[in-house]
């Protein structure tokens, strides 16, 4: 079964408000989190990035949120502008590092109207 | 559901020899497959998109004799990684798209190959 899940497939949003991305996951060795942002025709690119000793972490109009009771994080994104239309991944790695295997989620298509 | 495997998980190959990876999707049938290499700094570059039946739409730079792509049904496409060499040594990841998936472009992300030549 999947281990990383993004329950919703699509999420519309008018420019200027917030944008709440969710992503849950059953595996309890987690303890790195990423998002990830895809344009079509190209690959994830990496957006933010959360370690379990966080619940929290900011970088710009991007802040990701961990809940590990819960196995749950969320990108929110604000003030939402037209560019952020893309479609959104969540992923989980169990080791703290790039080199290890990322478990995603199946992505989340944000679309964020004028 | 939407489960997306790979195999293998880890190989380890010497120079000049081809590898030969396997995604599958387990439980639903996927038109569309695409396969990603991860660099360091966790980016993933699109290598290709393989639709069933027909020929990989390889990225630029991709060199399409090296990394054969073949996506012989709606459940399997497999990578081929010819005359290896250890530049090539990276994680190999594939996700697979269902057709009902076209528009929100919802993807099922396999477990990743890590691929090390010696």
């Amino acid at each position: 079964d999947q281990q990383v899940k993004q329950n919703s497939p699509s999420l519309s949003v008018q420019e200027g408000r917030i944008s709440i991305l969710n992503c849950d996951y059953t595996n309890s060795m987690f303890d790195y989190f990423l998002w990830y942002k895809k344009y079509p025709a190209e690959g994830p690119t990496f957006l933010i990035s959360i370690s379990s000793i966080k619940d929290k972490n900011e970088d710009g109009r991007f802040t990701v949120f961990l809940n590990k009771s819960a196995k749950h994080l969320s990108l929110h994104i604000v003030p939402s502008q037209p560019g952020d239309s893309a479609v959104y991944f969540c992923a989980a790695s169990d080791g703290n590092n790039a080199g290890n295997m990322l478990t995603f989620g199946g992505g989340t298509r944000l679309m964020v109207k004028p | 559901g939407a489960v997306v495997s790979q195999h293998p998980s880890r190989v380890i190959c010497k120079s000049g020899t081809s590898v030969k990876i396997e995604c599958r999707s387990l439980d639903f049938q996927a038109t569309t497959m695409f396969w990603y290499r991860q660099f360091p700094k966790q980016s993933l570059m699109l290598m290709a998109t393989s639709n069933e039946g027909s020929k990989a739409t390889y990225e630029q730079g991709v060199e399409k004799d090296k990394f054969l792509i073949n996506h012989a049904s709606l459940t399997l496409s497999t990578l081929t990684v010819t005359s290896a060499h250890p530049e090539d040594s990276s994680f190999y990841i594939c996700s697979a798209r269902a057709p009902a998936d076209y528009y929100t472009d919802t993807q099922y992300f396999g477990p990743g190959t890590r691929l090390t030549v010696l």
